[in-house]
This record gives structure tokens, C-alpha cells and sequence, in this order.
């Protein structure tokens, strides 16, 4: 059980928007900030976005992060079957004193 | 390009120890680095970490009095000192620096007799 709360799978067809949510409480995202991890299979997560800062060169703007609350969400516009893959929020928690990340959602493009 | 690169992973019994290390090269290390695993099939944790002068650490209650973090600023090198291993600690363990943003390619440690 995460102490964020993801959908466990997502699915759109090329050139959808689509939306990733991401749930949890005051001490973690209420009060902190989120960051958005892709990972393929058999390699290391890469950052995405953090809602406090912009993309890391080199990821597309189609990519975005938002955060109202006690959620966050990822967005992705003009979905391409390459962003098949993987994708965790994670934030700190400041009551566990540490970083806390969702249980991932399996993104499919149809 | 800027890389980080962890050793150390293996097979051990129940009950062992390993010491994973992570290299930084090209990149800033005066950060907070973590560890961060995944067992198979599974998602991410975050394990520990460590504040850029070593004076500050935070751990995973799963694995407070059984792991050590710590860090060599001179070398620009991590380290997780594992003890008292469980079948649960069989993951992938990633280094990774601040917001991890950037991650190592993992090693494997496999706990089992």
C-alpha cells in the first residue's frame, strides 16, 4: 500500500491528452512539491517534471505537472506510442520524514 | 555526460551483509543523495538518504537499525551499508541525486538461502 495513490493503469490512443493522478495527504503533496518519473522496462526511472521547477532538458513540453491541494497531476498532450511505460509521482513526507512515491501507473497507447 | 555508476549488488543469504557504493562522475554531488529500490514486478521505494555534508540521514522504517547510509565527498561516492538482510530486501537498488533527478543504472541484490 503507497502512501500516494495512483491509478494502477492508464490508456489513450496517439494524440490524445491524457491525465495521471496522484493522491495524498498535508504532510506529503500539501505541502511539498511533486515530481513525475517515466520508466521503461529493465532501465532507471528518468524525471519528468517537478511541480516547483521546470522540465529537465531534453523532456518534451508536452509533459506538464500540476498540483492543487493534496493532488497532483501529470499530463501528457499528444500522446505517442513511445510514452508507453511506467510513471510514479513522488513527494516528501514531512510527518515520515522522507520521500514517499505512488504505486505507478502503467500507461498503454491503444 | 554526467553518470551515476552503483556496484556491490549480489547474491546473499538471510541474515548477510552487502555494501552497495555509487560512483558520481560529471556531475555536481554536493546534493542530497538517496538510495531507491524496486523489487521485482514492483514499484519504487525510497530507502534513505543523506544531507551533502553527512551531517543529516533519513531512513525507510523497514530498514531503520539494518542500513547505514553514508557518503565520501572526496571521492564523490555513496554508500549503503546492508546488514541483517531479509528476503524482502531483494529489489534493485538505485542510487539518485536531490529530486532524483538523476539516476544510477541499479544493481541487484537478491536475498536468499
Amino acid at each position: 500500500q503507497s502512501v500516494l495513490t495512483q491509478p494502477p493503469s492508464a490508456s489513450g490512443t496517439p494524440g490524445q491528452r491524457l491525465t495521471i493522478s496522484c493522491s495524498g495527504t498535508n504532510s506529503n503533496i500539501g505541502n511539498n512539491y511533486v515530481c513525475w518519473y517515466q520508466q521503461f522496462p529493465g532501465t532507471a526511472p528518468k524525471l519528468l517534471i517537478c511541480t516547483n521547477s521546470q522540465r529537465p532538458s531534453g523532456v518534451p513540453d508536452r509533459f506538464s505537472g500540476s498540483k492543487s491541494g493534496t493532488s497532483a497531476s501529470l499530463a501528457i498532450s499528444g500522446l505517442r506510442s513511445e510514452d508507453e511505460g511506467d510513471y510514479y509521482c513522488a513527494a516528501w513526507d514531512d510527518s515520515l520524514r522522507g520521500w514517499v512515491f505512488g504505486g505507478g501507473s502503467k500507461l498503454t497507447v491503444l | 555526460e554526467g553518470q551515476l555508476v552503483e556496484s556491490g549488488g549480489g547474491l546473499v543469504q538471510p541474515g548477510g551483509s552487502l555494501r552497495l557504493s555509487c560512483a558520481a562522475s560529471g556531475i555536481s554531488f554536493n546534493y542530497w543523495m538517496s538510495w531507491v529500490r524496486q523489487a521485482p514486478g514492483k514499484g519504487l521505494e525510497w530507502v534513505a538518504n543523506i544531507k551533502p555534508d553527512g551531517s543529516e540521514k533519513h531512513y525507510v522504517d523497514s530498514v531503520k537499525g539494518r542500513f547505514t547510509i553514508s557518503r565520501d565527498n572526496a571521492k564523490n561516492s555513496l554508500y549503503l551499508q546492508m546488514n541483517s538482510l531479509r528476503a524482502e530486501d531483494t529489489a534493485v537498488y538505485y542510487c539518485a541525486r536531490h529530486t532524483f533527478d538523476v539516476w544510477g543504472q541499479g544493481t541487484m541484490v537478491t536475498v536468499s538461502s
